[in-house]
């Protein structure tokens, strides 16, 4: 059964630094998305993409954030300048391009900002 | 943005006994989907469920959209079935899904 994989499973960082988080989605699907879990809470959307631009994001997906799709199978997060407040588990989801479709997690990736 | 509520916020169970878990949201919705979470953090697609009736195993949804809400039972429960389980929706126009709190499930032998 396809599967959305990240990389990497685990990520420790320093303050300061940029962290590149990445995605393979499933093959047929064409809406991308982030989602974070700040341990304890909930999950929280951040930001959606389609037909290679953002299609949605949320007000914690600043200039901070950005994503790309570089080519035909990765998506990527980029974290510019972490803070502390990064620290997360962030998840990559996909599902297929019909509006409320069924979206499906990756594993995701646990960033450590130190 | 859509609002998501979800009760109890815990529950603990003895192994072999049904439970209902229960999502509240507040607009009419075009996805309605259950996640497991697991000991490692993964989301585990439960049920995609924006209206009726599914079951999977002991596991079964229920979502009546006009009076917006989602229940999911749990039926003999087993202490694998323990972790956090999410409900979360999106509304019409959107693709953001917009999660609850979680339920927090522990079932003891």
């Amino acid at each position: 059964e396809p599967e959305v994989t990240q990389t990497p499973s685990h990520q420790v960082t320093q303050m300061g630094q940029e962290v590149i988080l990445r995605c393979v989605p499933i093959s047929n699907h064409l809406y991308f998305y982030w989602y974070r879990q700040i341990l304890g809470q909930k999950v929280e959307f951040l930001v959606s993409f389609y037909n290679n631009e953002i299609s949605e994001k949320s007000e914690i997906f600043d200039d901070q954030f950005s994503v790309e799709r570089p080519d035909g199978s990765n998506f990527t997060l980029k974290i510019r300048s972490t803070k502390l407040e990064d620290s997360a588990m962030y998840f990559c989801a996909s599902s297929k391009p019909t509006t409320g479709g069924e979206q499906f997690f990756g594993p995701g990736t646990r960033l450590t900002v130190l | 943005g859509i609002q998501v509520e979800q009760s109890p916020p815990d529950l603990i169970l003895q192994e072999g006994a049904n439970s209902t878990l229960r999502c509240n949201f507040s607009d009419s919705v075009n996805n309605l989907q259950w996640f497991h979470q697991n000991p490692w953090g993964q989301l585990i697609n439960l049920f995609y469920i924006p209206s009726g009736t599914k079951q999977n195993g002991r596991l079964s949804a229920t979502t009546v959209a006009t009076e917006r809400y989602s229940l999911l039972y749990i039926s003999s429960s087993q202490t694998t079935d323990s972790g956090v389980y999410f409900c979360a929706a999106t509304y019409y126009g959107n693709n953001r899904l917009a999660f609850g709190k979680g339920n927090q499930v522990v079932v003891i032998p």
